[in-house]
């Protein structure tokens, strides 16, 4: 069965510090890949994706996810962190041929310490 | 622009009784998703519909059902509730014809079942 897997659950980082959230995906076949954030009592927002090309994608916010197909991985990165970017950060693959059955990540809490 | 309306935001419910909840997709998103998500978990799959029809099938519970009109939004009925359907429920569209479409989400609606 498709999965994602985020591996770290909390992440507490000083302003400033560099960020980077793993995923990996557990799918054979070209998927679509995708950062959401969830903010404190809001909605998921795409953050960036990913279907081709560029395996360096840049998003919002100042936020890049690189694509390594080798490793099925899908790592959000940011070089230095914001108060403001306290959140939730889910991963989320969708094969593009399956099913429309977007299947997230258990998310990563981060909390910024300002 | 306009984004995925639902509605209501809140809604307090005791058990057994029911719920509806409604979702009004981006202009012309011809597919609408829905999922639920406890507190501190990951958003699980539901349903989706496209074109009025069931799509896919995810974990809902045989006590709710959906459906999507012929002006592409959404209900999302919900019987019996139970302690356990607490949670944020979040509706999403896109169009299906882009295949690289990302999901949209609205703010959702946050159910209490008391």
């Amino acid at each position: 069965a498709q999965s994602v897997s985020q591996h770290n659950h909390h992440v507490i980082l000083s302003e400033a510090a560099s960020l980077e959230l793993g995923c990996n995906y557990s799918y054979g076949g070209t998927v679509n890949l995708f950062w959401y954030v969830q903010y404190p009592g809001q909605h998921l927002q795409l953050l960036l994706k990913y279907f081709s090309g560029d395996p360096l994608v840049k998003g919002i916010k100042g936020f890049e996810a690189e694509f390594i197909k080798s490793k099925f991985s899908f790592n959000l990165r940011k070089p230095s962190v914001q108060w403001s970017d306290t959140a939730e950060y889910f991963c989320a693959v969708n094969p593009p041929a399956g099913t429309y059955k977007y299947i997230f990540g258990t998310g990563t809490r981060l909390k910024v310490l300002a | 622009a306009a984004g995925v309306i639902q509605s209501p935001r809140h809604l307090i419910k005791e058990k057994r009784e029911t719920a509806t909840l409604k979702c009004y997709p981006i202009p012309r998103h011809d597919t609408v998703y829905w999922y639920q998500q406890g507190p501190g978990q990951d958003p699980q799959f539901l349903i989706s519909f496209y074109e009025k029809m069931q799509s896919d099938k995810g974990s809902i519970p045989d006590r709710f059902s959906a459906q999507q009109f012929s002006d592409y939004h959404s209900e999302l009925n919900m019987s019996s509730l139970e302690l356990g359907d607490s949670a944020l429920y979040f509706c999403a569209s896109s169009l299906r014809q882009d295949y690289n479409s990302p999901l949209h989400f609205g703010n959702g609606t946050r159910l209490t079942v008391t």
